[in-house]
């Protein structure tokens, strides 16, 4: 099976910067997606990796190292609206994605 | 555009009883798929269609059925509803099953079976 760990909860400070771990075994590696969703909504896309290094994109950026099975989404000047879970995916051999559980993230004033 | 819609919003649901949840895009995307989250969980994979016609297994099969007639729709049968399937289901497509496309997910539909 695929096993796809995060945490589970991070709070942090309005203006602040947040960075969520995922680590990842998967049979196999085709891309890392991250996704963001609000609670008792649809999640939606924010980034996908598949080469080593870094992606940015506004006040997100997502990492990852392969060799590792690691990645990361960091969320820089945080905003009240980004209050939010965000799940790491991983598309792998069966070219399916696996879900981890979820990070919530609370972002105080 | 609406994009995925999902039918029903919310349903409760005696045990024993049939379901179907409803799911359309209109996007012409090939790729459809349906997923469950459950808290701690996430989101694991019921079934999926590469492309009309086709339909085939994912994590969590047991109890549901899918079918493809068309592009656009990927209905999601529980034959006997059982509570273990109290969840909030989503669909999502994505515009072929390849590794770097992007699935597009549904509004969801809450079900809690009784």
């Amino acid at each position: 099976g695929q096993n796809i760990d995060q945490p589970t909860e991070m709070t942090a400070t309005e203006g602040a910067i947040v960075q969520i771990n995922c680590t990842y075994q998967t049979s196999g590696f085709n891309g890392l997606f991250w996704y963001q969703q609000h609670a008792g909504e649809a999640p939606t896309f924010l980034s996908y990796n598949v080469l080593d290094g870094l992606e940015e994109k506004g006040r997100f950026s997502s990492f990852l190292s392969r060799s590792k099975g690691y990645s990361y989404l960091l969320l820089k000047e945080l905003q009240m609206k980004d209050s939010a879970s965000y799940l790491c995916a991983v598309n792998s051999n069966d070219y399916k994605l696996s879900f981890g559980a979820g990070t919530t993230v609370t972002v105080r004033a | 555009i609406a994009g995925i819609t999902q039918a029903p919003t919310s349903q409760i649901l005696a045990a024993g009883r049939r379901m179907t949840l409803r799911c359309t895009q209109d996007m012409r995307h090939n790729a459809m798929y349906w997923y469950r989250q459950d808290l701690g969980l996430g989101l694991r994979l019921i079934h999926y269609s590469n492309t009309a016609g086709t339909t085939g297994k994912g994590e969590v099969p047991d109890g549901y059925s899918v079918s493809r007639a068309n592009t656009d729709d990927f209905p999601l049968t529980l034959a006997s509803a059982v509570p273990s399937q109290t969840s909030v289901y989503f669909c999502a497509s994505s515009e072929t099953a390849g590794s770097s496309d992007t699935q597009y997910f549904g509004p969801g539909t809450r079900l809690t079976v009784l």
